[in-house]
């Protein structure tokens, strides 16, 4: 299957602080990226969707300035949690498409917010 | 919001085949079923997708029924590390996944 990286793996961050979370897809160029979160014991929530080169559209309840999403290339998207506070604290998993059927994984960011 | 239903947790013995149902009545015409499954503290792996065909990977099969209200992810021998939470996705194709509550999977030596 085809390969998506986040880059950091996990962060420790204090309150108040503003963190910025890659997505990389290593050997395919995608044009749409998604950005999720998963708190402990619970499923994954659709945070937005990333297209390359326009705006992110984010889903309802998320705050799009706090939670600014850029996508800058075929292969890069970056999330950036502004102004952290520990209920940001969370597992951020972004996904890369390819082609029309397959949606692939990053690995996840766990971000701790003290 | 998810479109899909699914059972909270199921045992398997290793060795035996895991059948993962799961419903999606109020699926529409252009709409694909995904699976993909999730090992604590990671990504979710994608596993296999179909429209209304059964079809069959390295990794599974997938059975869908012909009114296509509900489906069935079987794992044909089930090993320890396929313990796993299995997510059953309803979206069209190049579509943002919306997850349900998945199923837990817990294989039994």
């Amino acid at each position: 299957g085809a390969v998506v990286s986040q880059h950091p793996s996990w962060v420790i961050c204090k309150s108040g602080t503003s963190v910025k979370i890659e997505c990389r897809s290593l050997d395919f160029q995608a044009t749409t990226m998604f950005w999720y979160r998963q708190f402990p014991k619970q499923s994954l929530m659709l945070m937005a969707t990333s297209n390359e080169g326009s705006k992110a559209t984010y889903e309802q309840g998320v705050e799009k300035d706090k939670f600014l999403i850029n996508h800058a290339s075929l292969t890069l998207s970056t999330l950036t949690v502004t102004s952290a506070h520990p209920e940001d604290s969370s597992f951020y998993i972004c996904s890369a498409q390819r082609g029309v059927y397959e949606q692939y994984f990053g690995p996840g960011t766990r971000l701790t917010v003290t | 919001d998810a479109k899909t239903t699914q059972p909270t947790s199921m045992d398997c013995a290793e060795g035996r085949a895991a059948n993962l149902p799961c419903n999606h009545s109020t699926i529409s015409g252009n709409e694909y079923v995904y699976w993909y499954r999730q090992i604590h503290s990671q990504g979710p792996q994608y596993i296999i997708h179909g429209l209304k065909n059964n079809e069959t990977n390295e990794m599974a099969s997938l059975i869908i029924t012909e009114d296509r209200k509900s489906s069935t992810l079987i794992l044909p021998h089930a090993t320890l590390r396929d313990t796993a939470v299995y997510y059953c996705i309803v979206s069209l194709p190049g579509n943002q996944f919306y997850f349900g509550t998945g199923t837990s999977l817990t294989v039994i030596p």
